[in-house]
């Protein structure tokens, strides 16, 4: 299995939801990666799980909130979004050798 | 510190005729350096990797890219471009991973029939 798999596709909810994100991987990848992407910018990285340790961006607001059950599994819990947090949220992940990223399809977010 | 700068926001060029997608990097070390695709709405796919290996990466569905340290650079090419490139492409310079991974603007590279 070379995929990471995101979960749902395509999302809408309401600035009262709560909602979550989930990723999964089976390739052994010890090190997993929530990113956001806007229309025709690049992907901001938002956090990282290394071995299950989690770093985090400093600019990122709390109302994302990761989680790492264990290492194939990753979760983004969201909560009071708001409407500028409408973007394309993307799970990656590598093994720590530097060979690059596996990315997931997505999960199209819209924040009504 | 390290930066990444992809020279060209848009590349338009006709099917068939090659592609050139330009990226030059700025690292205080030797970094790792790669090339991602991204077709509308959907995830990113690694092109290809430089590791500190062979200078000239070739990668999947036959792009490569050569690593110019004098340069600095590390531009993609194509030799033919087929009309299922049109995309946008990601020059990315790493060490480490997570958040020494910074990623290039973008290119969109259109492709005319």
């Amino acid at each position: 299995d070379t995929e990471v798999t995101q979960t749902p596709k395509h999302l809408v909810m309401g600035m009262t939801n709560k909602k979550s994100l989930k990723c999964e991987q089976h390739m052994g990848h010890r090190a997993m990666y929530w990113y956001k992407q806007k229309a025709k910018k690049p992907p901001e990285l938002m956090f990282v799980y290394s071995y299950e340790k989690l770093s985090i961006n400093e600019s990122v607001p709390s109302r994302f909130s990761p989680e790492c059950p264990n290492s194939s599994l990753l979760n983004l819990h969201l909560h009071a979004l708001q409407p500028e947090d409408s973007a394309l949220y993307l799970c990656a992940s590598s093994s720590t050798g530097g060979n690059g990223y596996t990315f997931g399809s997505g999960t199209r977010l819209t924040v009504v | 510190a390290q930066s990444v700068t992809q020279l060209d926001s848009h590349v338009s060029v006709s099917e068939g005729t090659p592609v050139l997608l330009r990226c030059n990097y700025s690292s205080s070390y030797s970094p790792s350096l790669f090339w991602y695709v991204q077709h509308p709405n959907k995830g990113l796919q690694l092109l290809l990797k430089y590791t500190s290996a062979a200078t000239l990466v070739k990668g999947i569905n036959g792009f490569e890219a050569e690593f110019k340290k004098s340069e600095t650079s590390f531009h993609l090419t194509k030799p033919s471009a087929h009309m299922s490139d049109a995309a946008e492409y990601f020059c990315v310079v790493s060490k480490g991973g997570g958040f020494k991974t910074i990623f290039g603007a973008g290119t969109r590279l259109f492709v005319k029939a």
